[in-house]
């Protein structure tokens, strides 16, 4: 079973603040994803990571940034929310060993900007 | 380039109908892999199958049936005697060497409804 969790699970803030969602897994898989799914459904990749000091942007361009110190942590920072960020942003992670690349996904962080 | 589409945006059932969910592919690699994923109202997605691109036996799981056609580039779902647990968002994706494997192209989802 998957062990991948994300913090805060709900998070209304006003614009400006710096919000930074976070995003552990236990199961010491190297690849770390984060998505942005917008309301119509789609899931957007915006940042992923091969391993510790590894990132990359994904397709989706976001105002976001992200780190990689731990295996196990992918924050995700937000320095100036704006509302054009409300989404719901997915967490996932997969084993770099697995040729497949089978994503295990945590319960996701719904974010609304006021 | 690789791209998956599902064209069903929302395919409302009643329960114990059966359901099929139509996913439909592109890649030029000769392999790659094809999954689904459910995401319930509750919000994670989670991970249904992973075929092959060289395994193209249809498989059975419970209520759950794929069918996996390259010839028509195609990995269709089906759900039968749906139940309203059966009701969520369902994601068909691809994974291939175009991407170095590292990455998944997601279709833009299908939500299910199922009414009692």
């Amino acid at each position: 079973e998957a062990d991948i969790y994300q913090t805060p699970r709900y998070l209304v803030i006003g614009t400006g603040k710096k919000i930074t969602l976070e995003c552990s897994q236990t199961m010491g898989h190297d690849k770390m994803y984060w998505y942005q799914q917008d309301p119509g459904m789609e899931l957007h990749l915006i940042h992923y990571s091969y391993g510790v000091n590894s990132t990359e942007k994904g397709d989706l361009s976001s105002e976001s940034t992200v780190s990689r110190i731990r295996t196990e942590h992918f924050p995700l920072t937000l320095e100036s929310a704006r509302p054009s960020h409300t989404s719901q942003y997915l967490c996932a992670s997969s084993e770099s060993r697995e040729f497949y690349n089978e994503q295990f996904f945590g319960p996701g962080t719904r974010l609304t900007v006021l | 380039a690789q791209k998956v589409t599902q064209a069903q945006t929302e395919i409302s059932v009643v329960e114990k109908e059966d359901v099929t969910l139509d996913c439909v592919y592109e890649t030029r690699d000769t392999t790659y892999y094809l999954f689904w994923y459910k995401q319930p109202p509750s919000g994670e997605l989670v991970f249904l199958i992973r075929r092959n691109s060289f395994d193209e036996q249809n498989e059975i799981s419970g209520r759950y049936s794929w069918n996996f056609q390259k010839s028509t580039s195609s990995f269709n779902f089906t759900i039968t005697a749906s139940q309203v647990v059966d009701s969520a968002v369902y994601f068909c994706a691809l994974s291939a060497p175009n991407s170095g494997y590292s990455t998944l192209t997601f279709g833009k989802g299908t939500m299910l409804l199922v009414s009692p």
